[in-house]
């Protein structure tokens, strides 16, 4: 089944204490992001890969970081998690770079709660 | 850049009722338009994407949005509500070379027995 699969689904951590959230694409899409999404917010992007080895900042960068070693995984990281940081988290995958016309299949979530 | 607003975070119908939600977008350019929903515990589904040609664009589950671009809208109908489809929806925009889906704020969508 073509799918977006993150993992953890839910996740309390404390402040300052290193976590990675993991997503991985069975669909050798080349295109994957990590949205995060807040009450009366919607969802906004954090990063984004265009393929292995590329990644660029989205609207919400601070406090994350990626990276894009093999094209299937893209992991989440947050170095020293703060309270701000508590939230739903998404990964997304597309067919092609720059092309938005396929959409994006998502993952089922992450929610993020730090203490 | 672009953006998207959702009219009313909140929306009611009764079970049968028509379900009308909202959605205006801001573009520059020709945007690629999208209705997501999202059931309770799981992730974003697409409902249905409007990028050219016909402007009336049909869906899964009955759903079907109109992209009028005199109006900036892209409003998600159903003619007939039904309790499964109490969730969360998002409309998005995009263009052709972006990289990234720009969201609404989502309107939850309730159905009354």
């Amino acid at each position: 089944e073509a799918q977006v699969t993150q993992n953890p689904r839910y996740l309390i951590t404390v402040t300052g204490k290193k976590l990675t959230v993991t997503c991985s694409q069975n669909m050798n899409h080349e295109y994957m992001s990590w949205y995060r999404q807040d009450p009366g917010l919607g969802l906004r992007q954090i990063y984004y890969s265009m393929n292995v080895e590329v990644t660029d900042k989205g609207d919400v960068p601070e406090g994350y970081k990626v990276s894009r070693k093999e094209k299937r995984n893209f992991p989440l990281i947050l170095e020293s998690p703060s309270p701000n940081q508590t939230s739903l988290y998404f990964c997304a995958s597309s067919l092609s770079t720059g092309r938005a016309i396929y959409g994006y299949t998502f993952g089922s979530g992450t929610r993020l709660t730090v203490v | 850049a672009q953006s998207v607003t959702q009219l009313g975070s909140h929306v009611s119908v009764s079970e049968g009722a028509l379900v009308l939600l909202r959605c205006n977008y801001s573009s520059s350019v020709p945007p690629y338009l999208f209705w997501y929903v999202q059931y309770p515990n799981q992730g974003l589904q697409l409902l249905l994407k409007y990028t050219t040609g016909a402007t009336l664009v049909k869906g899964i589950n009955g759903f079907e949005a109109e992209f009028k671009k005199s109006e900036t809208s892209f409003h998600l109908t159903k003619p007939s509500a039904h309790m499964s489809d109490a969730a969360e929806y998002f409309c998005a925009v995009s263009q052709e070379g972006a990289q990234k889906l720009v969201f609404g704020q989502g309107t939850r969508l309730t159905i009354n027995p």
